[in-house]
């Protein structure tokens, strides 16, 4: 059974461009979750969605975004990037949300 | 929102030792979860637990869901040299519905020396 995974794994993007990154649940698994996780911050929830519609969002600003398809495949869209959302992005996976969450490897940032 | 409070921040311990770790909240949780992280990846779920009193046991990981809702302790009995790596707590809160969300610790990084 293929894990979360989680494209591109590593990325470099200027200040001022926009990123959008992927993520492919486990088969089965309609719930995924976006987290940011940083030295200083910690593992800092961004949104969920299930069945293609965003269920729960954590309090960044409008610049993070995402949408989930109807494979349950999830992507997420940051806007004019700054210094600061150079970050770890996790995706994690559940069947139901109320059910332990896998993680995939992540997509490490840099914005430059 | 929820604050959860992960103690210790770090621990050098030799091999072949025990550690104990745990998480306090001022609010109370429906589900608790442990995971682990190693460098460059993602969290790992270590252990899963669902009722207040709940002891729960994985090998040499040993984890229970506090009384009170409210914290949640895991130990790791022998260590070895893989258990290296940041251990985070997790609480889950289901605040109605399908309202689900997961709060995580600041993570305890534990150095095990050979």
């Amino acid at each position: 059974k293929a894990g979360v995974t989680q494209t591109p794994r590593y990325l470099i993007k200027t200040r001022g461009q926009q990123v959008t990154l992927s993520c492919s649940p486990i088969s089965g698994h309609r719930s995924v979750s976006w987290y940011q996780q940083t030295p200083g911050q910690g593992l800092q929830f961004l949104f969920e969605y299930f069945s293609e519609t965003q269920r729960n969002k954590g309090n960044f600003p409008g610049r993070f975004s995402g949408r989930q398809f109807s494979n349950s495949r999830s992507e997420m869209n940051v806007s004019t990037l700054e210094l600061g959302d150079s970050a770890l992005y996790l995706c994690a996976s559940s069947f139901d949300s109320n059910y332990g969450y896998t993680f995939g490897s992540g997509t490490r940032l840099t914005v430059v | 929102g929820q604050q959860l409070n992960q103690s210790p921040q770090s621990m050098f311990i030799q091999e072949g030792e025990d550690v104990s770790m745990n998480c306090t909240s001022s609010s109370i949780f429906n589900t608790w979860l442990w995971y682990k992280q190693d460098p460059g990846e993602g969290p790992v779920l270590l252990i899963a637990l669902y009722k207040a009193g709940e002891l729960t046991s994985n090998g040499r990981l040993t984890a229970q869901f506090g009384i009170t809702r409210k914290d949640s302790f895991l130990n790791i009995s022998a260590s070895i040299p893989s258990d290296v790596g940041i251990y985070f707590c997790a609480g889950l809160l289901n605040s109605g519905g399908s309202n689900y969300k997961l709060t995580f610790g600041k993570g305890t990084l534990l150095t095990v020396n050979p």
